[in-house]
């Protein structure tokens, strides 16, 4: 079955952790993304990656790292530094970022607390 | 500041009702809107509009973009509890790195009761 898969379903980050998220996808795509979702807002972007070794910021990448090694892989780095951390985090992907986004396919999703 | 704002936040009605949600946006470099549909978890796709005036279907659910008033609405009739979720609106752009990026409402949260 393709698909996108995320993994751990929740995370639970103490003060001062890093913490990684995995992202995988099996669609063959070339973009991949991650947004995170607070209650009573939209998604908003944290990182996107066109290509294998190459990433971009979104509109909110400060406090969180990525890296692109694998074309199937995209996982994501909450630092320390990002001071706010619970949310809900989704990644998707899609052909490319040349296509209609129609074709973004999202993963179940991350649920990350802080304790 | 490029945005994409839906109403109503929250809609509850009774299974059968017909409803209409709202998508009006701001943004420079528009390419297309997209309504995603999210019940618990991954939101799917439901429909993209890129052409003014051209209504999409699929069963009980249409949409329709106005790019002069810079909105669209989702409509749904006879209305099923199945129904119930968040309803996304997204709106591509072309980004300053000249690449194309989404930017999302803050979703409708609409409840079906039986």
């Amino acid at each position: 079955d393709g698909g996108i898969t995320q993994s751990p379903k929740y995370l639970f980050r103490k003060e001062g952790q890093n913490v990684t998220l995995s992202c995988e996808q099996n669609l063959n795509h070339d973009a991949m993304y991650w947004y995170r979702q607070d209650p009573g807002q939209g998604l908003r972007l944290i990182y996107y990656s066109q290509i294998v070794n190459d990433f971009q910021k979104g509109d909110i990448a400060e406090g969180y790292s990525v890296s692109r090694e694998k074309k199937e892989s995209f996982p994501l780095t909450v630092t320390s530094a990002q001071k706010n951390p619970t949310a809900f985090y989704l990644c998707a992907s899609s052909p490319g970022l040349a296509g209609y986004q129609e074709t973004q396919y999202f993963g179940p999703g991350t649920r990350l607390l802080v304790l | 500041e490029d945005k994409v704002v839906q109403s109503p936040l929250s809609l509850v009605v009774h299974e059968g009702d017909t409803v209409t949600l709202n998508c009006s946006y701001e943004v420079t470099n528009f390419r297309s809107l997209l309504w995603y549909k999210q019940e618990k978890k991954a939101p799917t796709f439901l429909f993209m509009l890129t052409s003014s005036g051209i209504e999409k279907k699929s069963g009980r659910l249409s949409s329709i973009l106005d790019k002069k008033e810079l909105s669209s609405i989702l409509n749904i009739t006879a209305t099923q509890t199945g129904d119930s979720a968040i309803y996304l609106c997204a709106v591509e752009f072309l980004n300053r790195r000249s690449n194309y990026q989404l930017i999302w409402g803050a979703g409708t949260k609409l409840i079906i009761k039986p």
